[in-house]
């Protein structure tokens, strides 16, 4: 059981690229989460999917940003056209059921440190 | 809106302490997690609680859902235990962990 799998753990891009972010959840879970975590700051949710669907986007940016978890393969969150403020550390994080029910079984991943130059 | 807050900023303590971190929100909420994050930055998760409280080692996590207020406690510190402690409820909607900003402990020996 390999825990929730990111990568690439570091990713450098130029300002105007587009910078992908990978995120396989742990076996058996179906619900996950992206958050960012800018320099000096708190961890701040961004998305919430299930399979194929976005159940909850209110944490992303309007433009630039978005994200899939399709039926196969991982969730992949995408940045276009990237700019210095979107340094930062992106955590995804799974869980079998929602964060808000009963048990501890929110799991994270290492997360992918963005640096944009 | 569910707000987070945490308390102290800024922990510094000599090994063998006692810790004490914490976290009141706005809104009632059913569950509280508190968060370990290391230096290295990976993040997992020490409690999800809904009642009264938990413990896990040296660590003991108690909840006040009508006080709306969390505490973490570190028994005999160690520097292995120098972290960054956040603790976090979820939305309203309930489909997602709101953070507070996070305690950084440091212990010295």
């Amino acid at each position: 059981n390999a825990g929730v799998m990111q990568n690439p753990r570091h990713l450098v891009r130029r300002r105007g690229q587009e910078a992908r972010l990978r995120c396989s959840p742990m076996k058996g879970h179906s619900h996950v989460y992206w958050y960012r975590q800018l320099p000096e700051e708190g961890l701040k949710f961004m998305v919430y999917l299930q399979k194929e669907n976005i159940i909850d986007e209110s944490g992303m940016p309007k433009e630039r940003f978005s994200a899939e978890f399709p039926k196969e393969g991982p969730s992949i969150l995408r940045i276009q056209q990237v700019v210095r403020g979107d340094s930062a550390a992106y955590f995804c994080a799974s869980s079998p059921i929602l964060p808000s029910a009963g048990a501890n079984v929110l799991t994270f991943g290492a997360g992918s440190r963005l640096t944009v130059l | 809106k569910n707000e987070v807050e945490q308390s102290p900023q800024n922990l510094t303590a000599q090994e063998g302490e006692f810790i004490t971190i914490n976290c009141s929100y706005s809104v009632g909420i059913s569950a509280l997690h508190w968060l370990q994050q290391h230096p290295g930055g990976g993040i997992v998760s020490l409690f999800m609680l809904s009642s009264g409280k938990k413990k896990h080692g040296r660590l003991i996590a108690t909840i006040n859902i009508q006080e709306k207020h969390s505490s973490l406690h570190i028994t005999a510190s160690h520097p292995r235990d120098s972290a960054v402690y956040i603790c976090a409820g979820p939305n309203q909607a309930g489909t997602a962990l709101i953070f507070g900003k996070g305690t950084t402990l440091s212990v010295s020996s």
